[in-house]
């Protein structure tokens, strides 16, 4: 079983909906998520840090993570098509050392 | 303040031959991390060094190996390259465990 399970996509939705994301995960210790955009040929970018339980927000942007059931979920509202782009989930590992990835959901908003 | 930078952006090699990547962290960052990316897929993690010293590796054979210099900049070497070493390597920088990683442009490799 891999650490970390993301639906590759591809996701394709108009401009100004809300999109969810959605990665989950095979150790309960885990305890670090993240979440990257990374655009065609650039390197990720760290969009959320999000520690333990609960939910984070930064501008249109929520990213939320049920423990109890080892899911991990980034909201966007308001989509633009400037948010198209492959979306990586991520946990910190190995002793805080190492990122484990998703295989990325791959999004296009649309006008 | 810069970010991470990495160099070359884009390399052709051919099999057998050996590479080296380098890599910038972001000023006050003393961890560099090395992943490889293939088509598609998410980030794997190479290794990462802190103090000059490897701290972790990944699951990735010994053709791979690396370093990382006073200035706390670090390269990425890779020996008798194969077809399936073709990706983008990425190069991360944070200051100790369990912090945020902060990615690089990364370099796209191929290999003929």
């Amino acid at each position: 079983q891999k650490e970390v399970e993301q639906d590759p996509g591809p996701l394709s939705v108009p401009e100004g909906a809300i999109v969810s994301l959605n990665c989950t995960y095979s150790n309960s210790a885990f305890q670090y998520f993240m979440w990257y955009r990374q655009y065609s040929r650039k390197g990720p970018e760290l969009l959320m840090y999000t520690y333990s339980s609960g939910n984070k927000e930064d501008g249109r942007f929520t990213a939320q993570v049920d423990k109890s059931s080892k899911y991990i979920s980034l909201f966007i509202r308001d989509s633009q098509p400037s948010d198209s782009a492959t979306y990586l989930c991520a946990i910190l590992t190995g002793g805080g050392n190492k990122l484990t990835f998703g295989t990325g959901t791959q999004l296009k908003v649309e006008l | 303040d810069a970010g991470v930078t990495q160099s070359p952006t884009h390399l052709i090699k051919t099999r057998g031959q050996q590479v080296t990547l380098r890599c910038s962290p972001k000023s006050g960052h003393d961890t560099v991390s090395w992943y490889q990316q293939a088509l598609g897929q998410g980030p794997q993690f190479i290794f990462q060094y802190y103090e000059e010293e490897e701290r972790q590796r990944g699951n990735f054979p010994d053709r791979f190996s690396g370093h990382q210099f006073p200035n706390y900049s670090s390269e990425l070497n890779v020996n008798a390259l194969l077809l399936g070493d073709s990706a983008l390597y990425l190069c991360a920088s944070s200051i100790g465990q369990w912090e945020t990683q902060y990615f690089g442009p990364g370099t796209r490799l191929l290999v003929l």
